[in-house]
């Protein structure tokens, strides 16, 4: 199964609050797990990214948590602004060991941060 | 520096016509992938391309092919357009997947 399952679908959170948004995923041989933000108008950007050897990567406002065994992984966001308002993307890929880095895309969440 | 160029932003095309698509990489990326965005299916991988040679090809019908060039430009054409073809086309290029830096894409409508 390639899929990856994201949720909640839309997240309305306040400001300075935490914003978390959760996917999971099946296929046992994706390796990198990264996340993107997309502003209207906008193609995706890569925000921050995990691989499976490590449970949680923070960089600034932004954390990945991974649970190998439970085949998850989530995204939490610190403070929330109204800047971070935006739809977020979860993804995996197969990497190298499979010739190809094909993301394979959750289906996205709108985040609106409420001032 | 320069990021991830598709042309042209906008495009508004009739059924049964054909579309190509523009993609410039950031300079010194090899790798290029295409992926296709609507609403209902959300982001959808179409191609990728690495030194000319497509490495791997999404679930989509043979009305959609792709290209790149020696200098790492790529091409993305669809015949025979259908009225479900209409979406946002995202080009993505990469150096040695550190991450895929996505360009603004294509907002292709068929009428």
């Amino acid at each position: 199964q390639q899929q990856v399952k994201q949720s909640p679908q839309s997240l309305i959170v306040q400001k300075g609050g935490i914003s978390i948004i959760n996917c999971a995923y099946e296929n046992t041989a994706f390796d990198y797990f990264p996340w993107y933000q997309q502003f209207p108008g906008k193609g995706p950007a890569l925000l921050i990214a995990i691989r499976p050897d490590v449970s949680e990567k923070k960089e600034g406002r932004f954390t990945i948590s991974f649970n190998k065994s439970a085949k998850q992984f989530s995204l939490h966001i610190m403070d929330s602004q109204p800047g971070d308002s935006a739809t977020y993307f979860c993804a995996a890929s197969m990497g190298s060991g499979a010739g190809s880095y094909q993301l394979t895309f959750g289906k996205g969440t709108k985040l609106s941060v409420i001032p | 520096k320069a990021g991830v160029t598709q042309t042209p932003r906008y495009l508004i095309k009739t059924r049964g016509q054909q579309v190509t698509l523009s993609c410039s990489p950031i300079s010194g990326h090899r790798s290029v992938s295409w992926y296709q965005q609507t609403p209902g299916q959300g982001l959808q991988f179409l191609f990728e391309y690495f030194s000319e040679t497509q490495r791997n090809k999404g679930n989509f019908p043979g009305r959609f092919s792709g290209r790149q060039f020696s200098n790492s430009r790529s091409e993305m054409n669809v015949s025979t357009l259908e009225l479900g073809d209409s979406a946002l086309y995202l080009c993505a290029s990469s150096w040695d997947f550190n991450g895929y830096t996505f360009g603004s894409g294509t907002r292709l409508t068929v009428v």
